[in-house]
């Protein structure tokens, strides 16, 4: 079962930042937050993950709590193609599955 | 740098037949995962291969085998396919070294049975 909990849907105006929450209150110290989306029909691609400290990329930042309960993914400046299911996963750093859950579905609006 | 590769795209089988996909992964990695995904759910873990080797599985009965070639590449395979199995396959690839083996997927295999 997929450790994390998402909102179902979220919308998001052009241009402006979306950011997605996640919870994970019964993660465990060596297991990291992954962030993958998927854009309808193809693959999951990933985005970023963490362990404790904050992460920004080219594609987006993470911010992780203090007690690592929850986290939010930044899409710094939505833009129409970020219009996709966007999955949170929690797992070790054995290089094992990942469990996804429902995801949320981001839908961004011009 | 070619990403992961995946092949058929599309595929059509009847029930009761017996179906093989394949999957190249991303120049660098050697460790090949496979998921099953229904329509409008995510996907699910089907088996990982390293070394050539099943290293992990998943809940899916044993219809469901695979393979990986010297050259890292892999081959999922499901006999007596029944309707549900009909699904998007994908295919990921990771690096087993040390690091945070992020997996990079392929587009996918789409599976019609009737």
């Amino acid at each position: 079962d997929a450790k994390t909990t998402q909102p179902p849907s979220m919308d998001c105006a052009e241009g402006r930042a979306a950011n997605l929450p996640c919870n994970h209150s019964t993660i465990s110290g060596n297991e990291y937050v992954y962030w993958y989306r998927q854009i309808h029909s193809q693959g999951p691609q990933y985005i970023i993950h963490g362990l404790k400290n904050n992460e920004t990329n080219e594609m987006a930042s993470l911010i992780i709590t203090e007690d690592r309960k929850s986290s939010t993914l930044i899409l710094p400046h939505a833009t129409l193609r970020d219009t996709a299911v966007y999955y949170c996963i929690v797992r070790d750093n054995a290089g094992n599955m990942l469990t996804f859950g429902g995801g949320t579905r981001l839908m961004v609006k011009p | 740098d070619a990403g992961v590769t995946q092949s058929p795209t599309h595929l059509i089988k009847t029930r009761g037949q017996q179906v093989t996909l394949r999957c190249s992964p991303k120049s660098g990695h050697d460790t090949v995962s496979w998921y099953q995904q229904a329509l409008g759910q995510g996907p699910q873990f089907i088996f990982q291969y390293y070394e050539e080797e099943e290293r992990q599985r998943g809940n899916f009965p044993d219809r469901f085998s695979g393979h990986q070639f010297p050259n890292y590449s892999s081959e999922l395979n499901v006999n007596a396919l029944l309707l549900g199995d009909s699904a998007l396959y994908l295919c990921a690839s990771s690096f087993n070294g040390q690091g945070s083996y992020e997996q990079y997927f392929g587009p996918g295999t789409r599976l019609t049975v009737t």
